[in-house]
């Protein structure tokens, strides 16, 4: 398994110019979700999914757009980048059944580096 | 008020000395899990441990171990006989189970571990 898969790795866009960040998962994990992490800041949640077709935003959805149309990919959109929106993004999944415990742990991906100029 | 508090914005620990990772908690969710992440210099969020709410001992997981004291709200990472490559950022975070919604990770901004030989 690949497990959480995250492309780029490193991006850096003018303000005003859109991009869509890829994250793809094959655990079969029903939900998906991206956060976001600033210098001296844990990581904050910006969108999420319970499942292909439904989307729900997080702490930050600000700015960015999600969909998810399949169980396995779950793109976040920037559409119009800002200086703000510098940042590392991660993608995370995780298992959703009712074992609990240990088996709700969020698998991340390895990150995108995004700087706005 | 912040959900995730860790007090120690660095640490400077000496080879195999055991280490005592501080996290406090804020939360009126009676059914609630405690996480703890690992994040090395490459920047990959690596998951430790977890303790839920209603877990009566403290988990283990090799040389890591969490302090639960529900009563006080703390959670703090204990990591026995350290090593150089322990030396990282470590999150706690949290996660609220009742509440339904987002089901996200709550975290806190970080403790930076620097193990010295």
């Amino acid at each position: 398994n690949a497990g959480v898969t995250q492309t780029p790795k490193f991006q850096v866009l003018k303000t005003g110019q859109s991009m869509t960040l890829q994250c793809a998962q094959d655990m079969n994990h029903e939900y998906m979700s991206w956060y976001r992490q600033d210098p001296g800041m844990g990581l904050r949640l910006i969108h999420y999914s319970v499942g292909a077709g439904i989307t729900d935003q997080g702490e930050v959805p600000n700015g960015y757009n999600v969909s998810r149309s399949t169980t396995e990919d779950f793109p976040l959109r920037l559409l119009s980048a800002a200086p703000s929106q510098t940042s590392v993004y991660f993608c995370a999944s995780k298992y959703t059944g009712l074992a609990g415990g240990t088996s709700n742990e969020q698998f991340f991906g390895p990150g995108t580096r995004l700087t706005v100029l | 008020a912040q959900k995730i508090t860790q007090t120690q914005p660095g640490m400077f620990v000496q080879e195999k000395e055991a280490v005592t990772l501080d996290c406090t908690y804020d939360t009126s969710d009676p059914s609630y899990g405690l996480f703890w992440y690992k994040q090395p210099s490459s920047g990959e969020m690596i998951f430790l441990i977890y303790q839920g709410s209603y877990d009566q001992q403290n988990a283990t997981e090799g040389r890591y171990s969490l302090n639960f004291q529900k009563a006080r709200k703390s959670a703090n990472l204990v990591i026995s006989a350290s090593q150089l490559g322990d030396s990282a950022m470590y999150f706690c975070a949290m996660r609220e189970y009742s509440g339904g919604g987002a089901d996200g990770l709550t975290f806190g901004k970080g403790t930076h571990l620097i193990i010295q030989p």
